[in-house]
């Protein structure tokens, strides 16, 4: 089956920095989403993006699909941005590993 | 309703027995996914439907593993005789054929 692969796995900011997120797969997609789990577990869709570039306030993404890969973007990051982002891809959503985000106040 | 309902949010439950985990996707969802997610660890896929057909199983981890989904709405993931590595919490989501949405799920605890 198709493999994801996300990076980092640990990150760790001070509020305010930007960050990127980056998910790679082994084949090519037909859906691919972007996920926030939130410390008390809850999972929010953030972007649906099997190609092209999205924008909603402080986060963006982009998949470059020919390339195999997806980016995640945060920017001038706060508290409640920390948790883990994790990418699904294609129609049965098999998931990376996630990158575990913390940022300090 | 409003979003994807999943219940129990708890269960504790005594070796060999047998528990139904029920998840309550949002009206009009075609499809249905069953996830187990270990402490600290990314969702890992059980199973997926589309309506009432189960397109693909295979990540169910042994035929102690059961799901349903009867009428295209509501499923049921039944776990028998369960062990304690069966410990984790269970997610349910429902989605469009393009953006999905996760219940809050359910906490097995085997013990």
């Amino acid at each position: 089956g198709i493999q994801v692969e996300q990076s980092p796995p640990d990150l760790i900011l001070q509020e305010g920095a930007n960050s990127t997120l980056r998910c790679n797969f082994s084949d090519s997609v037909n859906n691919l989403q972007w996920f926030h789990q939130n410390p008390w577990g809850q999972l929010i869709n953030l972007f649906y993006i099997p190609s092209g570039t999205k924008q909603n306030g402080r986060l963006s993404a982009t998949t470059v699909a020919t390339e195999r890969y997806s980016l995640l973007y945060i920017s001038s990051s706060q508290t409640t941005d920390s948790g883990v982002y994790f990418c699904a891809v294609d129609g049965d959503m098999r998931f990376g590993a996630g990158t575990r985000l913390t940022v300090k106040p | 309703g409003a979003g994807v309902s999943q219940s129990p949010r708890y269960k504790v439950a005594k070796r060999g027995q047998d528990v139904a985990l029920r998840c309550d996707p949002i009206s009009g969802h075609v499809s249905l996914f069953w996830y187990q997610q270990a402490l600290g660890q990314g969702p890992e896929f059980l199973t997926y439907f589309q309506n009432e057909a189960q397109l693909d199983k295979s990540g169910l981890p042994s035929d102690r593993f059961f799901a349903e989904r009867p009428e295209g709405s509501v499923s049921t993931l039944k776990i028998q005789r369960t062990q304690q590595e069966d410990s984790a919490v269970y997610l349910c989501a429902s989605s469009t054929y393009t953006e999905a949405f996760f219940g809050q799920g359910t906490r097995l605890t085997v013990v």
